[in-house]
C-alpha cells in the first residue's frame, strides 16, 4: 500500500512569491492535515481537511491556505512568501475517526531566499 | 488547551544502555498521547500511542511508554539502545481521540554512542 506522497520534495522560492505544495494521502484516507516544522517553532499544526472541507485551523496568517479535492488529494498554498516561511512542510493522512494513526509524508523542504 | 513538554532537547546514551526520553503533558481532560520518531530529512513515524486502553503501551522497535496520570507523564523507554535508534523523538497529544490535529513537544534528539 502506497504511503503519503508529497511533491515536490525540495523547493526554493524568492521572497514575495507564492508556492503550492501537494499531498496525496493513503488510499482510503479522507483526512489530510498539514504541519510546519522549523528549528525555532518546532512542529505546528496548520490545518486539516476532510471531504473537501477545512475542519480545523492552526494559528497561522491568512497567507497560508489549503484545499482538498474530491479524491482526497490536498494542496496548500503560501502567498507573499517571507524568509520565515522557510520550513519543512509535512502532510499527514488518517482515517475519519477513532484514535488511529496519522501517517506522515516525507515532507516538502521550502527555502525562501 | 493541551500541551506537552519534553525535558531534554538532547540525550546521549551508549549502545546497549537504557533509553529514557521524558514527556509531560498538560490537559484538562484525559488526553490521547503519541510518540513519533523522525530520521533526518524524513517524515514522522509512529512508535506508539496511548488511548486509555492500557497504561503500559508497547510500540515498534522495542520501545514502550507508561501513562502515569498522577505524574502527568508519558515517558518513552527502551531497555537497550541500538545505533539505529539515533533520531529525533517527538511526544504529541490530542484531545479529539484522533491523530488529525496533534500538538507536539519540542523534540528530543537521541544520540547513541558506540
Amino acid at each position: 500500500k502506497a504511503g503519503v506522497t508529497q511533491t515536490p520534495r525540495y523547493l526554493i522560492k524568492t521572497r514575495g512569491q507564492q508556492v503550492t505544495l501537494s499531498c496525496s494521502p493513503i488510499s482510503g484516507h479522507r483526512s489530510v492535515s498539514w504541519y510546519q516544522q522549523t528549528p525555532g517553532q518546532g512542529l505546528q499544526f496548520l490545518f486539516e481537511y476532510f471531504s473537501e472541507t477545512q475542519r480545523n485551523k492552526g494559528n497561522f496568517p491568512g497567507r497560508f491556505s489549503g484545499r482538498q479535492f474530491s479524491n482526497s488529494r490536498s494542496e496548500m498554498n503560501v502567498s507573499t512568501l517571507e524568509l520565515g516561511d522557510s520550513a519543512l512542510y509535512l502532510c499527514a493522512s488518517s482515517l475519519e475517526s477513532g484514535a488511529g494513526e496519522a501517517f506522515f509524508g516525507q515532507g516538502t523542504r521550502l527555502t525562501v531566499v | 488547551a493541551q500541551s506537552v513538554t519534553q525535558l531534554g532537547s538532547h540525550v546521549s546514551v551508549s549502545e546497549g544502555a537504557l533509553v529514557l526520553l521524558r514527556c509531560n503533558y498538560s490537559s484538562s481532560v484525559p488526553p490521547y498521547l503519541f510518540w513519533y520518531v523522525q530520521y533526518p530529512n524524513q517524515g514522522l513515524q509512529l512508535l506508539l500511542k496511548y488511548t486509555s486502553a492500557a497504561t503500559l503501551v508497547k510500540g515498534i522497535n522495542g520501545f514502550e511508554a507508561e501513562f502515569k496520570k498522577s505524574e502527568t507523564s508519558f515517558h518513552l523507554t527502551k531497555p537497550s539502545a541500538h545505533m539505529s535508534d539515533a533520531a529525533e523523538y517527538f511526544c504529541a497529544v490530542t484531545l479529539s481521540g484522533s491523530a488529525r490535529q496533534l500538538t507536539f513537544g519540542s523534540g528530543t534528539q537521541l544520540t547513541v554512542l558506540p
